[in-house]
């Protein structure tokens, strides 16, 4: 177990709507990242925030959005819902924000998304 | 930009024999270097890193990896199998502080199925 949880487990919705995912952060970690995992694209990383602010951005699409809380958990909100969004959500947590030698990512059990 | 390569999409090795998964890279500068596997229907687990020092990297459950600076390689290494070992495992590289990319995004390779047989 890695400290870092998701919710929900498994998501199946519709195209065109919007579904929120959640994550929280190993305790004490302060930057989350999250990433997309499909069979056409692999592993991408789509964003990263560090104590509330938004730090780096990747291939994350207009419609993908997150915002990370005061007690520093994560939210990914994917809006118009596409086939093609369907894919593995992981996130991520790590302490610090620069990515240091002791920087390492520790992955939560990740969200399933099926869009129908 | 900063990539990685991992050539074999499957590696099929007997359980108690030598199991080896290749990964090259290309970052500017020195890179740090990870190793994470997959089992069904469950997150990544972090295995190991390079960030600097000795080559030879020992990690979790194993599993060792060696950095060779020349070849742009960081092959994952385990001495003797286990079908338990049967899993995807992905490297990964990130660019160090101080660089264009260094926010600490994690480039992943496409991923490496191993098969271990009893």
């Amino acid at each position: 177990d890695s400290g870092v949880t998701q919710t929900p487990k498994h998501l199946i919705t519709a195209t065109g709507q919007r579904v929120t995912l959640r994550c929280s952060p190993r305790s004490g970690d302060l930057s989350v990242y999250w990433y997309q995992q499909s069979l056409d694209q692999g592993l991408q990383f789509l964003i990263q925030y560090y104590n509330g602010e938004e730090r780096a951005k990747g291939n994350i699409l207009e419609r993908f959005s997150a915002q990370q809380f005061p007690d520093l958990h994560s939210e990914l909100n994917l809006s118009s819902l596409e086939l093609g969004d369907s894919a593995l959500y992981f996130c991520a947590s790590s302490p610090s924000l620069a990515g240091g030698p002791q920087d390492t990512q520790y992955f939560g059990p990740g969200t399933r998304l099926t869009v129908l | 930009a900063q990539s990685v390569a991992q050539p074999e999409d499957q590696v099929n090795v007997a359980e108690g024999n030598p199991l080896t998964v290749k990964c090259t890279y290309s970052v500017s500068g020195n890179p740090y270097l990870f190793w994470y596997v997959q089992y069904p229907n469950r997150g990544l687990q972090f295995l190991l890193k390079y960030i600097t020092g000795d080559n030879l990297v020992k990690g979790s459950y194993g599993f060792e990896a060696e950095f060779n600076k020349s070849q742009t390689s960081f092959h994952l290494k385990k001495p003797s199998a286990l079908v338990s070992d049967s899993a995807l495992y992905f490297c990964a590289v990130r660019a160090p502080p101080g660089t264009t990319d260094s926010w600490g995004k994690l480039q992943f390779g496409a991923g490496t199925q191993v098969v271990v047989t009893p």
